[in-house]
């Protein structure tokens, strides 16, 4: 089954603290996963894709398909970092498979 | 402008009735989708079309239908038989149907059924 789970629902951290949001993905074959991100009051976009290998605002992922992991990081998280956060899992017909959403909020 | 637009942003609906909420693109993308955004839930898939006049169930496909006439514009109706339809849907479009293209999402509509 393909399945994607972030364990946490919310995930709160103070400026300048390192930042993880976990993602455990179930796929047979090699994965494609993406991480999504939703400001307040703005549409869902793409943040990283695991293909790309990019830091894009800070932010990295790292594919461990060993674990079935793609957790993203931040060593310094900042307050405009404050969103929620999708992992999604690439289906075979091109669609998106989400995990439920992790809520980062980062204080003063 | 361009991107992926749907109307209305807000929607009320009646118990029974049906309503249908558009969604256009001036992307040139071939596939289109459709999310249901339940707090808690994620994004669950209904609907998608990978090109013209063709179109596959999602996961949650019941009480829902769709049509693909033109490239551009997917919309999804809402019919009485779906019986918790308050949410917020959000539709997507890639530039082909394929497992690892970037999925451009619109603002969403949210339906609230009274």
């Amino acid at each position: 089954a393909q399945r994607v789970t972030q364990p946490e629902k919310l995930l709160s951290v103070f400026k300048g603290a390192p930042v993880e949001l976990k993602c455990n993905y179930s796929y047979s074959g090699s994965p494609e996963l993406f991480w999504y991100v939703q400001y307040s009051r703005q549409r869902l976009q793409l943040l990283l894709r695991h293909i790309s290998r990019e830091s894009i605002k800070g932010f990295t992922a790292d594919l461990n398909k060993g674990e079935t992991s793609f957790h993203l990081k931040k060593p310094f998280a900042q307050e405009e970092d404050s969103a929620m956060y999708y992992c999604a899992l690439g289906g075979s017909q091109g669609n998106l498979i989400f995990g439920k959403g992790t809520k980062l909020s980062v204080k003063p | 402008d361009g991107g992926i637009t749907q109307s209305p942003k807000y929607l009320f609906r009646k118990e029974g009735q049906n309503v249908t909420l558009s969604c256009e693109q001036n992307l040139n993308h071939d596939a289109m989708y459709w999310y249901r955004q339940d707090p808690g839930q994620g994004l669950r898939l209904i609907y998608y079309s990978q090109i013209v006049n063709d179109f596959q169930k999602g996961d949650i496909a019941e009480g829902y239908s769709v049509s693909r006439e033109k490239k551009e514009s997917f919309p999804l109706t809402v019919t009485s038989a779906q019986k918790n339809p308050t949410a917020f849907y959000l539709c997507a479009s890639s530039a082909r149907g394929l497992r690892g293209n970037e999925q451009f999402f619109g603002p969403g509509t949210r339906l609230t059924v009274l």
